[in-house]
């Protein structure tokens, strides 16, 4: 079983549409989680980090489940320029940060 | 640009030669990574260093890898002896220890070929 696991998607939904990502985790001493978006063939690029809470950013919201080991990210009114692959990373020590392998969205006209 | 640097961009080489590849992290971060990316999979790790000490290497670092960072700021990642199936993107990342740890910044990457 991979440490953190995606659905790679791809995942195509029409321009306004509601969509959420989900990533588990099999680490339960993991300490810090994030959402990176990466477009093609450039660098992944911090999206926001995913608090116990849950934390929202203008269209995003991101949730952490700690117990069954999960976290999500929602994203409404989708934009064209939403299309791109998320990444989902699991911190559980400074020199272990493991990286999903991402799930790819586009967003039609 | 204050980001992450990364040189060269792109690398072509013939399978056999070695490769050297250069980051530049953000002046103020003294945690620096090195991870591998392949088509549809997510960046794994290779190494990381907390100023000048490598303090953890990812056991996909063969012996035929090295890297350094001599004086805690700039790092290098070497490649002996290259093989095809080392052909990938490289990228570095740097992070600080201090209050907004572990949110790691990205160079765009050096793409490697070898033929």
């Amino acid at each position: 079983r991979k440490e953190v696991e995606q659905d790679p998607g791809p995942f195509n939904v029409p321009e306004g549409a509601t969509v959420a990502f989900n990533c588990t985790y099999s680490n339960s001493a993991s300490q810090s989680f994030f959402w990176y978006r990466q477009d093609c063939r450039k660098e992944p690029k911090l999206l926001m980090s995913v608090y116990s809470s849950g934390n929202e950013d203008g269209r995003f919201t991101a949730q952490l489940n700690r117990a069954s080991q999960y976290i999500s990210l929602l994203i409404r009114d989708s934009k064209l320029s939403d299309s791109a692959t998320y990444l989902c990373v699991v911190n559980i020590q400074a020199s272990k940060i493991i990286f999903g392998s991402g799930t790819r969205l586009s967003i039609r006209p | 640009d204050t980001g992450v640097s990364q040189d060269p961009r792109h690398k072509i080489t013939k399978r056999g030669q070695n490769v050297t590849f250069r980051c530049d992290p953000i002046s103020e971060h003294n945690r620096l990574y090195w991870y591998r990316q392949t088509l549809g999979q997510g960046p794994e790790f290779l190494t990381y260093f907390q100023n000048e000490a490598q303090l953890e290497k990812s056991r996909l670092l063969s012996d035929r890898f090295s890297a350094e960072r001599p004086k805690g700021s700039f790092s290098t990642l070497e490649i002996q002896r290259t093989e095809q199936g080392d052909s990938a993107m490289y990228l570095c990342a740097s992070s600080s220890s201090g209050p907004s740890t572990d949110t790691q910044y990205f160079g765009p990457g050096t793409r490697l070929t070898v033929l």
